[in-house]
């Protein structure tokens, strides 16, 4: 299995400029999220996913709009970057229909807005 | 929703001490808390975690302790060797009044150091 894994690694976008982050993973998770970590500082919920078809905010889903249409993949597309937005982005998926089951984090996006 | 304070934001060691990492959380409701290491450009990854039916998880040279009524766990890590170095987050389901559905907020971070 190669887990959860994300595309690009790293991306310098211009002001104004959009652009989808991709996430996908292979262990039929059903629970998926997106979020955001900037320097020094911890994660913070950007948009999550039950399953296919059904999305939601987190805690600062502004800025960004998100999709599940199957299982496997959850991309995150940021339609007007702003430098606000420069950030370490990580998605993460989990297996249950009850809390407390571990996120597996896939390896990041670095992103930078000029 | 769910608030979590986590303390030391650094903490520095010498190789062989003890480190201790606390977090706080504001929701009586709160049932699951996980930590994570995330060493420097890598991914957060778990490495313990507590119920809130038991008190205190190990899990060889790090454990985890839990006190419902103070709201607040901690992470003990024994002997520490440097390739313990690294960010460690603490976090608490968001809305564990109701369903979570796996949402968890996260504390700052610990930026641990073991000196050698």
């Amino acid at each position: 299995n190669a887990g959860v894994t994300q595309t690009p690694k790293f991306r310098i976008l211009k002001i104004g400029q959009s652009m989808t982050l991709q996430c996908a993973q292979d262990m039929n998770h059903n629970y998926m999220y997106w979020y955001r970590q900037d320097p020094g500082m911890g994660l913070k919920l950007i948009y999550y996913s039950v399953g296919a078809g059904i999305t939601d905010k987190g805690e600062v889903p502004n800025g960004y709009n998100v999709s599940r249409s199957t299982t496997e993949d959850f991309p995150l597309r940021l339609e007007l970057a702003a430098p606000s937005q420069t950030s370490v982005y990580f998605c993460a998926s989990s297996y249950g229909v009850a809390d407390g089951k571990t996120q597996y984090f896939g390896p990041g996006t670095r992103l930078l807005v000029l | 929703g769910e608030n979590v304070e986590q303390h030391p934001s650094t903490l520095s060691v010498q190789e062989g001490d003890s480190a201790v990492i606390k977090c706080t959380y504001s929701d009586s409701a709160s049932n699951y808390f996980p930590w994570y290491k995330q060493e420097l450009g890598k991914r957060p990854q778990l490495i313990i975690d507590i119920r809130s039916n038991v008190g205190e998880k190990k899990d060889q040279r790090i454990a985890v302790t839990l006190n419902k009524t103070a709201k607040h766990f901690s992470l003990h890590i024994t002997e520490t060797q440097p390739e313990d170095s690294a960010v460690y987050f603490c976090a608490a389901p968001r809305n564990a009044g109701g369903t979570s559905y796996g949402k968890l907020t996260f504390g700052q971070g610990t930026i641990l150091t073991v000196h050698p």
